[in-house]
């Protein structure tokens, strides 16, 4: 079984302060995790992924994530916070056979001028 | 190549009728799922499908719910009688996958469409 769990619905950061979202996972073989960010009124939009190739992983928008293991985490960073990253972030994970996504309840991320 | 197409975009009902939430996936793809997603409840799975085939339905409340995949034609979310709580956002996501085989890590996720948000007066 694998599951993902989101710790903080709501964040809020100052505008150039860094920005933390974290996600921890449960599953019983090697994971496939994902981050995926929700603009108002949109679908969901895929920040980066971790496929068990390199642990720390860049994707757009100047956001990395770093896969460990042994804490069963992968939590999203951003150095400087830009108004435009206000929107909503999920963490999902799935097994190599991609039957099935699991997201998080997400964290709503609020940047301050 | 268009991405995951999903209308009608919004979509209101009144209670007792029904709703039909459609969803084109990406080309070649042939893996569709649909989420539902409340205010402060994140997403919620509901079916997996793939062409003609129910791969996991575990999401889906047992009455008035169904979902198909047609060989042609665009995947179907159903809703019957239509009540309140059934107000929401309805995603749809697809992907490429190979039933019972890793997959390409560089075809792994699932790619959203704009969702269908369902208001039921």
């Amino acid at each position: 079984a694998q599951s993902v769990t989101q710790l903080g619905s709501h964040v809020s950061v100052s505008e150039g302060a860094l920005v933390l979202l974290r996600c921890n996972y449960s599953s019983s073989v090697p994971p496939y995790l994902f981050w995926y960010v929700q603009y108002p009124n949109q679908g969901l939009q895929l920040l980066l992924k971790y496929t068990s190739a390199a642990t720390l992983v860049k994707g757009i928008n100047g956001f990395e994530a770093e896969f460990k293991k042994s804490e069963t985490s992968f939590h999203l960073t951003k150095p400087s916070a830009h108004m435009s990253d206000a929107a909503e972030y999920f963490c999902a994970v799935s097994d190599s056979t991609g039957n099935q996504f699991y997201f998080g309840t997400g964290t709503s991320l609020t940047v301050i001028p | 190549n268009a991405g995951v197409m999903q209308n009608p975009r919004h979509l209101v009902r009144r209670r007792g009728q029904e709703a039909r939430l459609r969803c084109s996936p990406m080309k070649g793809h042939s893996h569709v799922y649909w989420y539902r997603q409340l205010p402060e409840e994140g997403l919620k799975f509901m079916v997996y499908l793939q062409k003609e085939n129910i791969i996991d339905e575990s999401g889906m409340p047992k009455e008035r719910f169904s979902a198909e995949f047609p060989k042609e034609g665009p995947s179907i979310l159903r809703i019957q009688q239509v009540v309140r709580g059934d107000s929401a956002a309805y995603f749809c996501a697809s992907s490429i996958t190979i039933e019972g085989q890793p997959r390409d890590p560089m075809n792994t996720e699932a790619f959203f469409g704009q969702g269908t948000r369902l208001t039921v007066v």
